[in-house]
């Protein structure tokens, strides 16, 4: 079974600072993938980054930078600078394989960020 | 566009009333999804669909119901048999069962009075 954990429920910056959001997954795939996705007021869910088991490699977009540890199983999220368009609910999601030849996303609980003027 | 489309936007239902939500892509995707947001709690999988005139149950599909009779759509009905049915909806898609990207639709917000 796959299981995503994002222990920080919520936090809140100031406008500037900079805040990692954590994420640690479980699963016993080899192949699997990992998300992170945002949820603004408005609710729906935009797509952020998408990395695969086999690329470890840090990624950067902007402000907004990843980083894949596969020894600790976590896929953290920082934002550099943040701004107060950055609040909103942050997700972190695994896919993995879940049987009868599908791939299910399985989501973490979410992380509330506030992003103080 | 391409996207996927939910109505309505907000959604108020009495008790022991069932009630549809619309989900509908033009993105030529085979497999569509429903999920229920409770605040802390997450997305939860109700039902999905990975081809047309097929469907499974998710973790939580007690008291739905889902049809899929068009590859661009795929209605979920909340029956009285839900026993806490007011929460945010969100319908998704992705381009085939193999594929990992799940795109989503704006939701549906389903008040019980």
């Amino acid at each position: 079974a796959q299981k995503v954990t994002q222990a920080q429920t919520e936090i809140s910056v100031v406008e500037k600072e900079d805040v990692t959001l954590d994420c640690v997954y479980e699963t016993r795939d080899t192949t699997y993938y990992l998300f992170w996705y945002k949820q603004p007021p408005s609710g729906e869910l935009v797509f952020l980054i998408r990395r695969n088991s086999f690329d470890e490699q840090n990624e950067i977009s902007g402000r907004y930078s990843w980083n894949f540890q596969k020894s600790t199983s976590s896929f953290n999220f920082t934002i550099t600078a943040s701004q107060v368009v950055d609040s909103a609910v942050y997700f972190c999601a695994l896919s993995a394989y879940s049987g009868a030849g599908s791939y299910q996303l399985t989501f973490g609980k979410g992380t509330k960020l506030s992003v103080i003027p | 566009d391409g996207g996927i489309t939910q109505s309505p936007k907000y959604l108020f239902r009495k008790e022991g009333q069932n009630v549809t939500l619309s989900c509908e892509q033009n993105l030529n995707h085979d497999a569509m999804y429903w999920y229920r947001q409770d605040p802390g709690q997450g997305l939860r999988l109700i039902y999905y669909s990975q081809i047309v005139n097929d469907f499974q149950k998710g973790d939580i599909a007690e008291g739905y119901s889902v049809s899929r009779e068009k590859k661009e759509s795929f209605p979920l009905t909340v029956t009285s048999a839900q026993k806490n049915p007011t929460a945010f909806y969100l319908c998704a898609s992705k381009a085939d069962r193999l594929f990992r990207e799940q795109f989503f639709g704006p939701g549906t917000r389903l008040t019980v009075l």
